[in-house]
C-alpha cells in the first residue's frame, strides 16, 4: 500500500521557471490538500479539493494553481517561481466520510527557488 | 477568528513524562487532533479525541481535553529518544470544507 506519493523529492529551480509538483494517492480519498511548511510559520494551506472536479483556495494560494481531473491525482503548479516559494511542500488526502477526518500526508517535496 | 496555539519547544530527559499543551478557539469542534512529524517526513496522525470526552488513553499517550478552557494536552509517558519530533495540534475549521486549523507545532527534544 503506497498511500500518498509525491514527486520530485527535491528540486532546485531558477526563478521564473514553471514547475509542477506531483501528488498521487491510492486510497480513493475524496479530499486532497497542498500545504507549504516554513520555519516559524507552521503548515499553511495552499489549495484543496473536496472531490474530483472541484478545487478551492486556502490561506496562501497566490502564485499556485491546482487541478483535480480524477480522484487520485492533485498536481500543484507554480507558473513562474519566485524565491519566496522556497519551502517544503506536503500533499495530503482525507476520506471526508463520517467520523474523524484524518489527513494522510505524503513525504514532501523540498523546493528551492534561486 | 479560528486559531490554535502551542508552545514552540519542549525539552525533557529520557524516561520522564512530556506534556505538550494546546489552546484552541472553536468550541464547536467535534474532534481535536494530535499529529507527529519526524525529521524529514510528513505528518502522521498520532491520536484524536472526540469533543464529548475528557480524556483518552492509548498506551503511552494520554490526551486531556478541558472544553471550558479550550485547552488540549498530550502527555507522553516514559519519553524515549524516538519520540523526538514536532507535535501539531489541530482542530477542524468552520464551514463544510473540512479544512484543519493547525498550531505551529511543538518541537520535542529528548535528552539521554
Amino acid at each position: 500500500i503506497a498511500g500518498i506519493t509525491q514527486a520530485p523529492t527535491s528540486q532546485i529551480l531558477a526563478a521564473g521557471r514553471r514547475m509542477t509538483l506531483r501528488c498521487t494517492q491510492d486510497m480513493r480519498h475524496n479530499a486532497m490538500y497542498w500545504y507549504r511548511q516554513d520555519l516559524g510559520l507552521g503548515l499553511r494551506l495552499i489549495h484543496y479539493s473536496n472531490t474530483a472536479g472541484t478545487t478551492g483556495k486556502g490561506e496562501v494560494p497566490d502564485g499556485y494553481s491546482v487541478s483535480r481531473a480524477n480522484t487520485d491525482d492533485f498536481p500543484l503548479t507554480l507558473a513562474s517561481a519566485v524565491p519566496s516559494q522556497t519551502s517544503v511542500y506536503f500533499c495530503a488526502s482525507s476520506p471526508l466520510a463520517g467520523g474523524p477526518d484524518t489527513q494522510y500526508f505524503g513525504p514532501g517535496t523540498r523546493l528551492t527557488v534561486l | 477568528g479560528e486559531d490554535v496555539e502551542q508552545s514552540l519547544f519542549l525539552s525533557v530527559r529520557e524516561g520522564d513524562s512530556s506534556v505538550i499543551n494546546c489552546t484552541y478557539t472553536d468550541s464547536s469542534s467535534t474532534y481535536l487532533y494530535w499529529y507527529k512529524q519526524e525529521p524529514g517526513a510528513g505528518l502522521q496522525l498520532l491520536t484524536y479525541i472526540f469533543s464529548n470526552m475528557d480524556m483518552k488513553q492509548d498506551q503511552r499517550l494520554t490526551v486531556l481535553l478541558n472544553k471550558k478552557d479550550k485547552h488540549l494536552s498530550l502527555r507522553i509517558a516514559d519519553t524515549q529518544t524516538g519520540d523526538s519530533a514536532i507535535y501539531f495540534c489541530a482542530q477542524p475549521g468552520a464551514g463544510n470544507n473540512r479544512k484543519l486549523i493547525w498550531g505551529l507545532g511543538t518541537s520535542l527534544g529528548v535528552n539521554p
